[in-house]
């Protein structure tokens, strides 16, 4: 069964700031596909990055940073300089070959950039 | 712009009077997806079509059902809705197989009176 684990439920910053969300899986299958969704507060989920299992090679993409750890199950999300544009929930989800390729998510983050 | 659009944005019904929710895609995505998000939540999937091939998850109740006519357009169905079933529906489509990321239209708000 998969199991994707978000323990901060919510984090403060202030803008500027560096943060970073947890995002710990579970998961049987070898083969595997690991996603962030942000979620505004207008409530659209909105896809930021995909990493198959087969390729732990960090990203950045701008002021965003991905770390993928297989070895401790972990695919972190780190967001530099923060700004009040990133206050949302944002979401981490496992995909795995062997389940219809639907995906699990964990329970979010919600985070709050105050000025 | 291809897309994922929901209609209503929001919806308001009465206690055990059916309501239909509509979500439609410009994406041409053979897989579609329907949600319940309650606040502060993850999303749960309810069932998705791979084309046609309609998957009901174990734990959706009856109560819900879902036709998808054609490849654009998929509907919710609530037949008799309860308070417990005021939430937010997502819809979200993505590509056929296993690792696709899902794009997601803006949602449905139900309110049950």
């Amino acid at each position: 069964a998969q199991k994707v684990t978000q323990a901060q439920t919510e984090i403060s910053v202030v803008e500027k700031e560096d943060v970073t969300l947890d995002c710990v899986y579970e998961t049987r299958d070898t083969t595997y596909y690991l996603f962030w969704y942000k979620q505004p507060p207008s409530g659209e989920l909105v896809f930021l990055i995909r990493r198959n299992s087969f390729d732990e090679q960090n990203e950045i993409s701008g002021r965003y940073s991905w770390n993928f750890q297989k070895s401790t199950s972990s695919f972190n999300f780190t967001i530099t300089a923060s700004q009040v544009v990133d206050s949302a929930v944002y979401f981490c989800a496992l995909s795995e070959k062997n389940n219809a390729g639907k995906s699990t998510f964990g329970d979010g983050t919600t985070l709050t950039v105050k000025p | 712009d291809a897309m994922v659009i929901q209609n209503p944005r929001y919806q308001v019904t009465q206690f055990g009077k059916p309501v239909t929710l509509s979500c439609s895609q410009t994406l041409n995505h053979n897989v579609m997806y329907w949600y319940q998000q309650k606040s502060s939540q993850a999303p749960k999937l309810l069932f998705h079509y791979y084309d046609k091939d309609f998957n009901n998850e174990a734990d959706t109740p009856d109560n819900f059902q879902s036709r998808r006519p054609n490849t654009s357009f998929c509907f919710l169905d609530i037949r008799s809705p309860g308070l417990g079933d005021a939430a937010m529906y997502l819809c979200a489509t993505s590509g056929t197989g296993y690792g696709y990321e899902q794009y997601f239209g803006p949602g449905t708000r139900l309110t049950v009176t």
